[in-house]
């Protein structure tokens, strides 16, 4: 099954702005939500951003999504410590009749 | 929202299981459910998707097909995975989750 492409790391420092890039197809991304979601080790991913580009409650607002065309990018404004963790996109494809993830990104916070 | 998964464990190359997935906190009849593996230390790879509402189609990862059967039991709020003849790299934590919503993670290890 392919995946989304997202680069494999990322990084930036304390207070900066970081954006994780997911791109896609017509197929997936081009006519479908994209769902954004973080992972700490030893734990289950959890929902970052919905499809519609919302929030679930208790998620910061320095987390946000967008997406144009065949692509979609995260965005973390005001970088924090505890935002250090892998991050995944995913979105349905309609051609081949399943869900598609990303690779994930690690974000370092230096 | 709860959704705990069980069933996984250690079992032999060709062999069988089942895992379920426990809802609660949700209409669990009006959600679309996922299966989703990540073998540790590795991305996440979704295996398979079972309709909510009135449907109940099924969708499954090419690498999984003719493998693994999901199903659901609406009265129990329940999901289950049955996979049949176990490969090496089925290892891996297997996760029931809606778009949503995540559960813990059940361990499955193939190993002889």
């Amino acid at each position: 099954q392919s995946v989304l492409a997202q680069p494999p790391s990322a990084s930036g420092t304390p207070g900066q702005r970081v954006t994780i890039s997911c791109s896609g197809s017509s197929s997936n991304i081009g006519r479908n939500y994209v769902y954004w979601y973080q992972q700490f080790p030893g734990s289950a991913p959890t929902l970052l951003v919905s499809g519609n580009n919302q929030r679930p409650s208790g998620v910061p607002d320095r987390f946000s999504g967008s997406k144009s065309g065949t692509s979609a990018s995260l965005v973390i404004s005001g970088l924090r410590s505890e935002d250090e963790a892998d991050y995944y996109c995913s979105a349905w494809d309609d051609s081949l009749s399943g869900r598609l993830f990303g690779g994930g990104t690690k974000l370092t916070v230096l | 929202v709860r959704l705990l998964e069980s069933g996984g464990g250690l079992v032999q190359p060709g062999g069988s299981l089942r895992l379920s997935c426990v809802a609660s906190g949700l209409a669990f009849s009006d959600h679309a459910m996922n299966w989703v593996r990540q073998t540790p230390g590795k991305g996440l790879e979704w295996v398979s998707a079972i309709n909510g509402g009135d449907s109940d189609k099924t969708y499954y990862a090419e690498s999984v097909k003719g493998r693994f059967t999901i199903s659901r039991d609406n009265s129990r709020n329940t999901l289950y995975l049955e996979i049949n003849s176990l490969r090496g790299d089925d290892t891996a934590v297997y996760y029931c989750a809606t778009t949503e919503y995540w559960g813990q993670g059940t361990l499955v290890t193939v190993s002889s």
